[in-house]
């Protein structure tokens, strides 16, 4: 069956700094894969997805991720973090090309706090 | 941003009254999606639809009944509502599963069952 794990609940950066998140996945074949935000009270805003072609992805507000198949992962990055992206990240897998409904399975979400 | 709108936004419930929770969309994507999202669980997908009148059972179905009688509108039913069904809802759309499965969310209804 399909799981996606994010290892950490919570994370604190200091503004300006680096950011990674950690994204695991189970599935046997290539998945179809995504990174949400949700800011406080809002609904999930996606930022970036896998689908195939080039393992390093681009995606809005800076962030990027890279798709490792050896170690089923796809952490998302981001160079500076500003205060504004304080929120909960969310990653997901789809099942890919063998899927015909387009369900996702999401992974339990890192809550990003910013320091000044 | 997708046009996906949920109603209500918030509500306040009694334990054993039915509630109907209300998804719309103006993009006429065929697929529709219901998650709850709880701390620590991050979003499980509820039940989805793959075109009108056609819809499937996702992770946590129990308790939970949907309809969907044309494109744009999607509903959620809690036949008896429990306190465990507190949570916030979110309805989801996509284009096409195969090629695309980037799903929209729309802006939640967070639902408080008492």
């Amino acid at each position: 069956a399909q799981s996606v794990t994010q290892p950490d609940i919570h994370i604190t950066v200091s503004e300006g700094a680096s950011l990674e998140l950690r994204c695991n996945y189970s599935y046997g074949a290539t998945p179809y894969l995504f990174w949400y935000v949700q800011s406080p009270g809002q609904g999930l805003q996606l930022l970036l997805k896998y689908f195939s072609g080039d393992t390093l992805v681009q995606g809005i507000k800076g962030f990027e991720a890279e798709f490792k198949r050896s170690q089923s992962s796809f952490n998302l990055r981001k160079p500076s973090v500003h205060w504004s992206d304080a929120a909960e990240y969310f990653c997901a897998v789809g099942r890919g090309p063998s899927s015909n409904t387009g369900k996702l399975i999401f992974g339990q979400g890192t809550t990003l706090q910013v320091k000044p | 941003d997708a046009g996906i709108t949920q109603s209500p936004r918030h509500k306040v419930t009694e334990t054993g009254t039915p509630v109907t929770l209300r998804c719309h969309q103006t993009e006429n994507h065929r697929y529709m999606y219901w998650y709850r999202q709880d701390p620590g669980h991050g979003l499980r997908l509820i039940h989805y639809s793959y075109g009108v009148k056609d819809t499937d059972k996702g992770e946590v179905s129990d308790g939970y009944s949907v309809s969907r009688s044309k494109t744009e509108d999607f509903l959620l039913t809690l036949e008896s509502a429990t306190s465990s069904q507190t949570s916030v809802y979110f309805c989801a759309i996509s284009e096409t599963p195969v090629t695309q499965e980037t799903q929209y969310f729309g802006p939640g209804t967070r639902l408080l069952v008492l």
